[in-house]
């Protein structure tokens, strides 16, 4: 099974309006880090955001957030007032403490950031 | 503006030829590790080395590929030979502990 899932393949926003990319994540670890990278077309991956299992709060990095939903193991990204140089692929990644701290990356989401 | 850096960037080779890819992890990071990205198979871990040690390499064809760090401030993986279905993009990250991982460039490996 998969441990990682993202179901979109590719999503469209329109510049300036928010959008939400889905992670879900199956692990039967009490403590675990969840993770938000991007990678534009030119490669490089570029941390986002991060989110420990026991954090109370949902995390934030500027535009970007995290909201966590435990019981549904579901940590979607929101990137608020998109912009053109947020198109980019978006993956979704899982930490699990009973292993060696290794990151489980999904499949990924295109974001397409229309004028 | 410490980065992970990686070299070669591009390398093209032919099937049967040996390939090393470097990797300078950032000053002070601890954690390094090596991933391979496909379209296929998305992104993978194939080794992971904690102050130098190998922790775990079990994503790693153990036939063709090794991993190394000979000092702190470089780590390798080496495929030999190499292959057409290793074609794909490497990359190296680096951190200090387990909530970080920063990835280097990445280095594109075509084998003809």
């Amino acid at each position: 099974a998969q441990k990682i899932t993202q179901t979109q393949p590719g999503m469209f926003v329109q510049e300036k309006e928010a959008v939400t990319l889905d992670c879900t994540y199956d692990t039967s670890d009490q403590s675990y880090g969840l993770f938000w990278y991007k990678q534009p077309s030119s490669g490089e991956m570029i941390f986002l955001i991060y989110q420990g299992s026991y954090d109370e709060q949902n995390a934030t990095e500027g535009r970007y957030s995290l909201n966590f939903q435990k019981a549904r193991k579901s940590a979607n990204l929101v990137i608020s007032a998109s912009q053109l140089g947020d198109s980019a692929m978006y993956f979704c990644a899982m930490r699990e403490n009973s292993g060696y701290s290794t990151l489980t990356f999904g499949k990924g989401t295109m974001l397409l950031v229309s004028p | 503006d410490a980065r992970v850096t990686q070299t070669p960037r591009d390398k093209v080779t032919e099937m049967g030829q040996e390939v090393t890819m470097r990797c300078q992890p950032i000053l002070g990071h601890n954690t390094v590790f090596w991933y391979r990205q496909t379209m296929m198979q998305g992104l993978e871990l194939l080794a992971y080395f904690r102050n130098r040690a190998p922790l775990d390499d079990s994503g790693m064809p153990k036939d063709r590929f090794s991993a190394e760090m000979p000092d702190a401030t470089l780590a390798t993986l080496k495929i030999q030979p190499s292959e057409p279905r290793d074609s794909a993009v490497y990359f190296c990250a680096s951190g200090r502990g387990i909530n970080e991982q920063f990835f280097g460039p990445g280095t594109r490996l075509t084998v003809l």
